[in-house]
């Protein structure tokens, strides 16, 4: 069952903060984050697994609650290179199961 | 190290037509996962292999199938093509093993055309 991102998109001024959110209905393993610009193909930001433990980028933060089935991206001080479109996974039994995508667009 | 190379990059079928796919993954990468990709839909989950194995497969219709040699490249067939099916295949590898705990690299993706 895909999860559920929100919001779909949002417009921001660089250097204003943003959270990203994905909810699922299904006990999560592993949440799993990616950016993909217009083009190109989608870039690994983030892991989070159950237990707490994190993979990821330094410039990245992300928070997993096991109990609610949610996640949430930061991101802060937002420059122009964060536009993109940002994808959360859930992962169970060696698949990723992607949301629908939040649409991050940065304006100078 | 080289990237995830997916051939060709760009193909136009007819309706009815069949295609292949194909994904080189990373070297030493064993798990390759297909998806979909259409505007508004985000990543399809199509089918993943693991050592020439078929361990898990999505909610598309028998027309779309795939294959993994013991090299570890993969391959996704779609036949009987049909308009819908137009979309950008992505594949993605990682070393695989049980869960999804490790970072996986996607390619550039196959964009197809069906008319």
């Amino acid at each position: 069952q895909q999860p559920v991102q929100s919001p779909q998109a949002v417009i921001l001024r660089e250097g204003e903060d943003a959270v990203i959110n994905c909810s699922s209905s299904k006990a999560l393993y592993s949440v799993h984050w990616y950016r993909q610009k217009h083009g190109e193909a989608p870039v690994f930001l983030m892991i989070l697994l159950k237990g707490g433990e994190q993979k990821g980028h330094e410039k990245i933060s992300a928070s997993f609650n096991e109990k609610k089935q949610q996640s949430s991206l930061y991101l802060t001080a937002s420059q122009l290179s964060y536009s993109g479109t940002y994808f959360c996974g859930t992962g169970s039994a060696s698949k990723i199961i992607f949301g629908s995508g939040t649409r991050l667009s940065i304006r100078p | 190290k080289a990237g995830v190379t997916q051939t060709p990059r760009y193909l136009i079928k007819t309706r009815g037509q069949q295609v292949t796919l194909s994904c080189s993954p990373i070297s030493g990468h064993r798990s390759v996962s297909w998806y979909q990709q259409t505007p508004g839909q985000g990543l399809q989950f199509l089918f993943e292999y693991f050592s020439e194995t078929q361990r898990n497969k999505g909610n598309f219709p028998g027309r779309f199938s795939g294959r993994q040699f013991s090299n570890s490249r993969s391959e996704m067939n779609v036949s009987t093509l049909e308009l819908g099916d137009s979309a950008l295949y992505l594949c993605a590898s990682s070393l695989g093993g049980g869960t999804p705990n490790t970072e996986a690299f996607f390619g550039q993706g196959t964009r197809l055309t069906v008319v």
